[in-house]
Order: C-alpha cells, then structure tokens, then sequence
C-alpha cells in the first residue's frame, strides 16, 4: 500500500462547477497537509497548507482534513478554465526535517 | 522576488552516458531539495540540503547520482552513468527553513535514449 493514495483522473468538468479532489494516506503520524497546482511543463506551486484536522478556505479553495478517516480534500468552487492543471496533494510528518511525501496528482480539465 | 532557477530546462542523452542539471534557489533560502518526477507520477525526494549540509538523501540512488550545493547557495545534480528509467523530470526546491513553504523550479525534463 503506498503511503499517499490520490486518483490520477483525469477529471473533466464545465466551467462554474464544484470540484472535489480527494486523496486518503495511510500513515497517521502525517500532521501537516498540502495541496499543490502543476500546470503543464511548469513545477508546483503551493494552493493550501494546513496543519491537523479541520478546514481551511481561501478565496474559491477550501482544504479539508479528516484526520480519524486519514482524508483529506480540496474544493474548488465556480471552477474556470484557469483552474486546468494537475493537483498534487502532500504531507509531512513535522516540520523539522522530513520530506514531503506526493500523491500522484489527480487532472483537471475545466470546460468553458 | 526572483524565482528557482534551473538550466537547463531540457535534455537529452544516451543512456550510459552522464548529465549535470544546475539549480540557483531564492536568495536566503536555506533549504534547498531535489525532487524526480516520472511521467503520470508525484515528485519524490532525492536529497534535501539545510545550507550546504545535507539532511536526507535515503532515496538517492547513490551509486549513479550525486548532488552538491556549495557554499550553500547553488546546487548540481549529477547522474552517472544515466539509464533509461531516469528519464523523468528534475525539480528543484527551496524554503526559508525546512517544513516551511517550498518554491519549485520550472524544472529540467530528461530524456534518456
């Protein structure tokens, strides 16, 4: 069972719709959760970083974390064409030292 | 602020033979990783530097590549002899201070033949 565990799509949708991306993990010493943008042929770039459990929101963005379910999601509302791009998410275990652990990324293509 | 910078941004050789990818981080940064992301695949760690020393290379094929970063600023990546399944592409990072937020390159795609 790898650690982090997210579909790779690809997910397509129109323009204005909700999208939920989800990836689930299995090791419960995972205590900071991120998601980051990849659009095509360009390196990652940090959308939400949360720590622990619960939920946070930025502008169209809403991260959440479930740490007893070992869940974890973003939202995306009123969704745009901008949005197309692949979504990673990652976590950690502290912030001292160790590594950001991947999911594979899920695709997302917004149709106008 | 300027951004991570790399070069080159692609490349191609024969396998068996050797290439060395170069990475500027954002000034002051002090933590500066080097991630392989395969094709359909999340970036991995290879070796996370905290200035110039390191701090995890566990998944760093060690017999085939190498990393530097000296006098804590710039780094290079080196692989020698390079094999097919190292074409991926090469992402360089780097963060005030490890945990915090970390800023990717446009990275250096490589294509082994």
């Amino acid at each position: 069972q790898k650690e982090v565990e997210q579909d790779p799509g690809p997910l397509s949708v129109p323009e204005g719709a909700i999208v939920s991306l989800n990836c689930t993990y299995s090791n419960s010493a995972f205590q900071y959760f991120m998601w980051y943008r990849q659009y095509s042929r360009k390196g990652p770039e940090l959308l939400m970083y949360t720590y622990s459990s619960g939920n946070k929101e930025d502008g169209r963005f809403t991260a959440q974390v479930d740490k007893s379910s070992k869940y974890i999601s973003l939202f995306i509302r009123d969704s745009q064409p901008s949005d197309s791009a692949t979504y990673l998410c990652a976590m950690t275990i502290n912030q001292a030292g160790t590594a950001l652990i991947f999911g594979k990324g899920t695709t997302l293509s917004v149709s106008s | 602020e300027a951004g991570v910078a790399q070069s080159p941004r692609y490349k191609i050789i024969e396998k068996r033979q050797s290439v060395a990818f170069w990475c500027n981080p954002i000034s002051g940064h002090a933590t500066l990783y080097w991630y392989q992301q395969i094709l359909g695949q999340g970036p991995k760690l290879l070796i996370q530097f905290q200035n110039n020393g390191v701090v995890d290379d566990s998944q760093l094929p060690k017999d085939r590549f190498s990393a530097e970063r000296l006098k804590g600023v710039d780094s290079t990546l080196k692989i020698q002899p390079a094999k097919l399944e190292d074409s991926a592409v090469y992402l360089c990072a780097s963060s005030w201070r490890t945990g915090e937020e970390a800023f990717f390159g446009q990275g250096t795609r490589l294509t082994v033949v």
